[in-house]
């Protein structure tokens, strides 16, 4: 079992559909992260929060909207997917943003009809 | 250009047969070089950080090694529990504060 935990595993969605992602860790971790990852690939990075605040955007298409309502939680707001967009999405961790390892979880298994 | 280059893409091993995994990197600081393994479907597990040249860390079976260049991941004795894809990821100092270079990993299958 991870210390990240990410609800739901599995998601199947058309591609009207609004649904959100959600992430949760009590490491005490500041900083917090959104991958993507496609098969037989490495993690992209689409978005990173520290302390709260979005300090990073991968450029990411609007249709992904982060939120991060406290410390301990991260959420990703999905509407208007496109086929595509179907992959793992990954939550991660980190003590802080300055050079401290990745913590994840084991993902949300996204599929877009 | 700031590259992260595994080898090899697979690695096939008999049960016992010790192996190394080979991460290299061309950035202009280093800040930071994690190793990750990956089991399918699920999320990168933590392993190790080395943040300076002739660094070594070990758990169990696994020991990764740094140089100015490149990063090892040396398996002993492998058992079938380590089938695993593996990632190194770097930290540049050119990068922003929170950005990670991943390599595109190796992928272990250890066999009985």
């Amino acid at each position: 079992d991870t210390e990240v935990t990410q609800t739901p595993k599995h998601l199947v969605m058309g591609m009207t559909n609004k649904k959100s992602l959600k992430c949760e860790q009590h490491m005490g971790h500041r900083a917090m992260y959104w991958y993507k990852q496609k098969a037989k690939k490495p993690p992209e990075l689409m978005f990173v929060y520290s302390y709260e605040k979005l300090s990073i955007n991968e450029s990411v298409p609007s249709r992904f909207s982060p939120e991060c309502p406290n410390s301990s939680l991260l959420n990703l707001h999905l509407h208007a997917l496109q086929p595509e967009d179907s992959a793992l999405y990954l939550c991660a961790s980190s003590q802080n943003q300055y050079n401290s390892p990745l913590h994840f979880g084991n993902g949300t298994r996204l599929t877009v009809t | 250009e700031d590259q992260v280059t595994q080898s090899p893409e697979a690695l096939r091993l008999q049960e016992g047969e010790s192996s190394s995994l080979n991460c290299s990197y061309t950035v202009s600081g280093l800040r930071g070089l994690f190793w990750y393994r990956q089991d399918p479907g699920k999320g990168p597990e933590f392993l190790f950080t080395l943040y300076s040249a002739g660094e070594e860390k070990e758990k169990e079976r696994l020991k990764a090694t740094l140089t100015k260049k490149e990063s090892f991941l040396h398996i002993t004795a492998p058992k079938p529990e380590d089938s695993a894809t593996y990632l190194c990821a770097v930290q540049a100092t050119t990068d922003s504060w929170g950005k990670f270079q991943f390599g595109a990993g190796t992928q272990v299958v250890v066999t009985p």
